[in-house]
């Protein structure tokens, strides 16, 4: 069983829709949980931490829940410049290695 | 502020070739991660290098190996290559901080090889 898993999409929806993206994790011991954002041939970069509370950074919200080893991504409002890959990863307590999933491909249409 | 580099941009080998690539991680950090990344797949950890040695190895064979200079640059090594080697692999940096590493890692832009 993979780590991380989540819906590879593709998700197409029109500017100002709502998404949400869902990824669940194998290892009930993970400590560390991210959303990555990924453009077409670019390196993975840091879209926000997720907590146990919950948490909101401006259009985006994340939501953990930890007794169903489950991670989600709420975007609002969505911009054409969302459309990217959205990997969900986990990383195991005190350490630095990131289990990535496989990435869901979000295109925003104008 | 120099963010993580890594080199060279494309590379193209054959089967059986030995291939280095190099990556500078953040200024004042100080952990270097190595990830291998498909296409359509998400990256996957080869191994990560802080204080000149190999502390974490994800599961990849030993013809993967790396290296770190007092510098904190790093080098990935890759013998006796693969078609199913082909591959971004990405550098990633941070810095260990009160016996951990809580610091978020940056990702370089990536060596992308082609195994042929």
């Amino acid at each position: 069983r993979k780590e991380v898993e989540q819906d590879p999409g593709p998700f197409n929806v029109p500017e100002g829709a709502t998404v949400a993206f869902n990824c669940t994790y194998s290892n009930s011991a993970s400590q560390s949980f991210f959303w990555y954002r990924q453009d077409c041939r670019k390196e993975p970069k840091l879209l926000m931490s997720v907590y146990s509370s919950g948490n909101e950074d401006g259009r985006f919200t994340a939501q953990l829940n930890r007794a169903s080893q489950y991670i989600s991504l709420l975007i609002r409002d969505s911009k054409l410049s969302d459309s990217a890959t959205y990997l969900c990863v986990v990383s195991p307590t005190g350490a630095n290695n990131l289990f990535f999933g496989t990435g869901t491909r979000l295109t925003v249409i104008p | 502020d120099a963010g993580v580099t890594q080199s060279p941009t494309h590379l193209i080998k054959t089967r059986g070739q030995q291939v280095t690539l190099r990556c500078s991680p953040k200024s004042g950090h100080d952990t270097v991660s190595w990830y291998q990344q498909a296409l359509g797949q998400g990256p996957q950890f080869i191994f990560q290098y802080y204080e000149e040695e190999e502390r974490q190895r994800g599961n990849f064979p030993d013809r993967f190996s790396g290296h770190q200079f007092p510098n904190y640059s790093s080098e990935l090594n890759v013998n006796a290559l693969l078609l199913g080697d082909s591959a971004l692999y990405l550098c990633a940096s941070s810095l260990r901080t009160g016996g951990g590493w809580n610091s978020p890692l940056h990702f370089g832009n990536g060596t992308r090889l082609t195994v042929t």
